[in-house]
């Protein structure tokens, strides 16, 4: 089955710069990966998602790329602000109908 | 996109007990999923609801924990069975959106503490 890795597991930037997250997955069948944002007390709330026939997408401040060959997906936060800290999770699936299958966590603290 | 209400949103459990979280979906869907998230950590796939058979439960987890119930295509129900401390987490429910390709619709949880 299907295996996300996730890193770094906790990120602290200086307010202004940009963060990086990175996630490989296992199954080259996998076609939509979408990440998600954690704050304290709630439910993941999805940010961003990309799908295999593309290889960027990007959404005002946050982008996600991907590469298919290296099997490997990462998001990126530009001009980060004390409310992007928060735990950030990878995902991938083959399909909707597909469970997804989630990356460990990233903490991100962004440090005004 | 899809609008998913699940209940309890929190409760506090008496060891040795067991509760029923509800999912209900306002369309109709093949496939329902139910995650357990344990405090700090990711999201674990406990199993897939589909309606008019057997749940199918990941490694790790068994029916006779985590009984689900899929009576129709908008309705599911994951019992948590003699509850240890060890259960004490988020615990949500996921549906495909229907129209969304793969985009996947988390409910908002229940949060269980178990004393």
């Amino acid at each position: 089955g299907e295996n996300v890795e996730q890193h770094p597991s906790t990120l602290s930037v200086q307010e202004g710069d940009s963060a990086v997250i990175k996630c490989t997955y296992s199954d080259s069948a996998s076609n939509y990966f979408p990440w998600y944002k954690q704050e304290l007390g709630k439910r993941p709330q999805l940010i961003i998602d990309i799908r295999s026939n593309v290889g960027e997408k990007k959404d005002q401040r946050i982008a996600v790329t991907l590469n298919k060959t290296a099997k490997h997906f990462s998001l990126h936060i530009t001009e980060t602000q004390p409310e992007d800290s928060a735990v950030y999770f990878c995902a991938a699936t083959y399909s909707g109908n597909t469970p997804l299958v989630f990356g460990k966590g990233t903490r991100l603290s962004v440090i005004a | 996109s899809a609008v998913i209400s699940q209940k309890p949103s929190r409760d506090i459990c008496q060891r040795g007990t067991s509760l029923t979280i509800q999912c209900q979906v306002d369309s109709q869907v093949t496939m329902m999923f139910w995650y357990r998230q344990q405090p700090g950590q990711s999201l674990t796939l406990i199993a897939t609801a589909n309606q008019g058979s057997e749940a199918t439960y990941e490694s790790g987890f068994v029916i006779d924990k985590f009984p689900i119930s899929r009576p129709n295509l908008t309705f599911s129900t994951l019992t948590v069975s003699n509850m240890s401390p060890e259960d004490s987490s988020i615990y949500l429910c996921s549906v495909p959106g229907a129209s969304s390709g793969n985009t996947i619709y988390f409910g908002e949880g229940s949060w269980l503490t178990v004393v």
